[in-house]
């Protein structure tokens, strides 16, 4: 099964918004409401940023939203922060009983 | 706090076997699906496999299947993950991770990490 299809990379100024896209199938974004986004500094494990499409975990700032349409979710992120600066992930729960990621997306903060 | 830490990691050769653990603090594993995601080296994770919490029903990715087993052992607060007919693409990070709800989803909660490098 391949991968989310998430873009390379985005970059902002701080204080700028930026969204992040992640586009899959009617097999699994189009067709549950179990999308996360996790963020990840380089050598640390990944932390969850949004879980089921929108909802922030405890701790997460609310610069951080999370959206669905169709096939393809999106990750917000308001106010951007020099922290901010990571890869982020999107994953998707499959009708196969599988989970899938994406390919990633390194935001930059200019 | 609540803390996976992982162990088991290291340098095999192609065709061995190895054995990952991951143990549990702050929270009871056994109220808990439980997951093992792996990340190649300049890649992103990978999901690998998941324990469901009541039943342990146990679901695979395909590129795992057969050949890796994922397993808990509640009374020690422990997830393992046995790994036979390792072969060079299975070299990456072993992550364990904690869905807080739910199967599959939701992982709230990561270890640190194991290396494992499959190379002759």
């Amino acid at each position: 099964q391949s991968a989310l299809t998430q873009p390379a990379s985005v970059s902002g100024s701080p204080g700028q918004s930026i969204t992040i896209s992640c586009t899959g199938t009617s097999s699994d974004i189009g067709g549950y409401d179990y999308v996360s986004w996790y963020q990840q500094h380089p050598g640390k494990a990944p932390k969850l940023m949004i879980s089921n499409v929108s909802d922030r975990p405890s701790g997460i700032s609310n610069r951080f939203s999370g959206s669905k349409s169709g096939n393809t979710a999106s990750l917000s992120i308001s106010g951007l922060q020099a922290e901010d600066e990571a890869d982020y992930y999107c994953s998707s729960y499959t009708s196969r009983t599988t989970l899938i990621f994406g390919g990633g997306t390194k935001v930059t903060v200019l | 706090e609540v803390q996976l830490l992982e162990s088991g990691g290291g340098l095999v050769q192609p065709g061995g076997s190895l054995r990952l653990s991951c143990a549990a603090s702050g929270f009871t594993l056994s109220t808990h699906a439980m997951t093992w995601v792996r990340q190649a080296p300049g890649k992103g994770p990978e999901w690998v496999a998941t324990i469901t919490s009541s039943d342990e029903r146990t679901y695979y990715g395909d590129s795992v299947k057969g050949r890796l087993t994922i397993s808990r052992d509640n009374s020690k607060d422990t997830l393992h993950l046995q790994m036979n007919s390792l072969r060079v693409e299975d070299t990456a990070v072993y992550y364990c991770a904690r869905s807080f709800r739910g199967v599959l989803i939701n992982f709230d909660c990561w270890g640190q990490g194991t290396l494992v490098t499959v190379s002759s």
